[in-house]
């Protein structure tokens, strides 16, 4: 059975940082696509961020040069340093594998965070 | 690119449910869709426009053709009460797209 388990979500002012992690088991990270995905309350899905098998990584246009994703195969665990955050950054973040990169195959349990003065 | 879902369908218990993804030319791409169930993660119920996942009920089907995607839900049951959204990858972009999601009333 694949597990995904988000930490870090927190309360945090405009312009801070945090970072998220997600311990995966049950699924290899350094062979398989890892990704991040947020939700703003009552609001839709959006794709964050993704850690491609062979090493390449992309990222949304409302992150890029703010988020970085990582990997930790020692670990089996993904990350997402979150800077310069902004109050539109506000949102559960689910942390996502697939064994394609196209598909988003298995979710983890959503993780708030909260960017506000 | 841009993905357009309307806002909600309804649907009578036991009857069938078809919710649209609408995109330029989308059925030349692979059309992923996931149900989302209040205060719970997305679950992919349909990937690369047809497949069903393990654990998935065959009353969930899948089509893709010109510029609609569908997701087709036979014999409604309540159960089946969620928020659904398409999602494909664009390879113009090396982005991942979301509809703007369809809730589904089971009424």
């Amino acid at each position: 059975e694949v597990q995904l388990v988000a930490t870090g979500g927190d309360l945090i002012q405009p312009g801070g940082s945090l970072r998220l992690s997600c311990a995966v088991s049950g699924l290899i990270v350094r062979d398989n696509y890892l990704s991040w995905v947020r939700q703003a309350p009552g609001k839709g899905l959006e794709w964050v961020s993704i850690f491609y098998a062979g090493g390449a990584t992309y990222y949304a246009d409302s992150v890029k040069g703010r988020f970085t994703i990582s990997r930790d195969t020692s670990r089996n665990t993904v990350y997402l340093q979150m800077n310069s955050l902004r109050v539109d950054d506000t949102a559960f973040y689910y942390c996502v594998g697939g064994e394609g990169s196209s598909s988003f195959d298995f979710w983890g349990q959503g993780i708030l965070v909260t960017v506000s003065s | 690119y841009v993905l357009t879902q309307p806002p909600s369908v309804s649907v009578a218990p036991g009857q069938t449910a078809t919710i649209p993804c609408g995109g330029s030319n989308i059925g030349s791409r692979g059309v992923h869709w996931y149900q989302q169930k209040p205060g719970q993660a997305p679950v992919l119920v349909i990937s690369y426009n047809s497949d069903r996942p393990s654990g998935i009920p065959a009353r969930f089907s899948g089509s893709n053709s010109g510029d609609t995607a569908s997701l087709t839900i036979s014999r409604v049951e309540a159960g089946d009460e969620a928020d659904y959204y398409c999602q494909l990858w664009d390879s113009a972009t090396v982005h991942w797209l979301f509809g703007g999601g369809t809730k589904l009333t089971v009424l």
